[in-house]
């Protein structure tokens, strides 16, 4: 089955940081991978995604690497920020016939301090 | 753009008592939604998928008498649990993917919490 695994949290660290969230997986196929945040008060948030091996997806100053030899996908920012305090949710998706299920991760709180 | 909404965002109710979650896309139609349920410290457990119009597809091991989907319209799904019990209470979030977009967007709501006693 697919699963996703990603580092237990929480997380917390000083502004202008550098952050990394690990997230692994195992899936049957070949996924496409989704970093979704979700701030305080408010629904899950596409952050970034990769499609294929080797694509780096970023948004926001955040970047991960699709790689497929470590079946990774880990989540990475040079200099986080106090608007950066959310939970973090890996993903990853097999299309199916159609059936586009998402599969989560179980999320990563992290909380930036000034 | 792409905003869901869901009502209530917090409820709690009786035990053996059924209680509603609506779900709304407010600048969209969304030819499908899904219901997640969320325990603490765990990853989002997909319950249902629905389509407007037909019945919802249910995962393995959700009972579909217990938690009734509704897709009634393009902006509308319900979330009804009958007959709640305290193992029942938990963190409900649906999401909604735009008729005609692309597969993997998922537009999420904020998520009800219900609290049965």
């Amino acid at each position: 089955g697919n699963s996703v695994t990603q580092m237990e949290g929480p997380v917390t660290l000083s502004e202008e940081a550098f952050l990394t969230i690990n997230c692994t997986y195992t899936a049957t196929g070949y996924p496409s991978l989704f970093w979704y945040v979700q701030y305080p008060g408010e629904g899950l948030q596409l952050l970034l995604k990769a499609t294929k091996a080797d694509d780096k997806g970023s948004n926001k100053g955040f970047e991960a690497t699709y790689r497929k030899e470590t079946t990774s996908f880990h989540l990475e920012k040079g200099s986080v920020q106090v608007s950066d305090s959310a939970v973090y949710f890996c993903a990853l998706r097999v299309s199916n016939f159609g059936n586009e299920k998402l599969t989560f991760g179980t999320g990563t709180r992290l909380t930036i301090i000034p | 753009g792409a905003v869901v909404s869901q009502h209530p965002s917090w409820v709690i109710c009786k035990s053996g008592t059924s209680v509603k979650i609506e779900c709304r896309s407010l600048d969209f139609q969304a030819t499908t939604m899904f219901w997640y349920r969320q325990f603490p410290k765990q990853s989002l457990m997909l319950m249902a998928t629905s389509n407007e119009g037909s019945k919802a597809t249910y995962e393995q091991g959700v009972e579909k008498d217990k938690f009734l989907i509704n897709h009634a319209s393009l902006t509308l799904s319900t979330l009804t649990v009958t007959s709640a019990h305290p193992e029942d209470s938990s963190f409900y979030i649906c999401s909604a993917n735009p008729a005609g977009g692309i597969s993997y967007e998922q537009y999420f709501g904020p998520g009800t919490r219900l609290t049965v006693t």
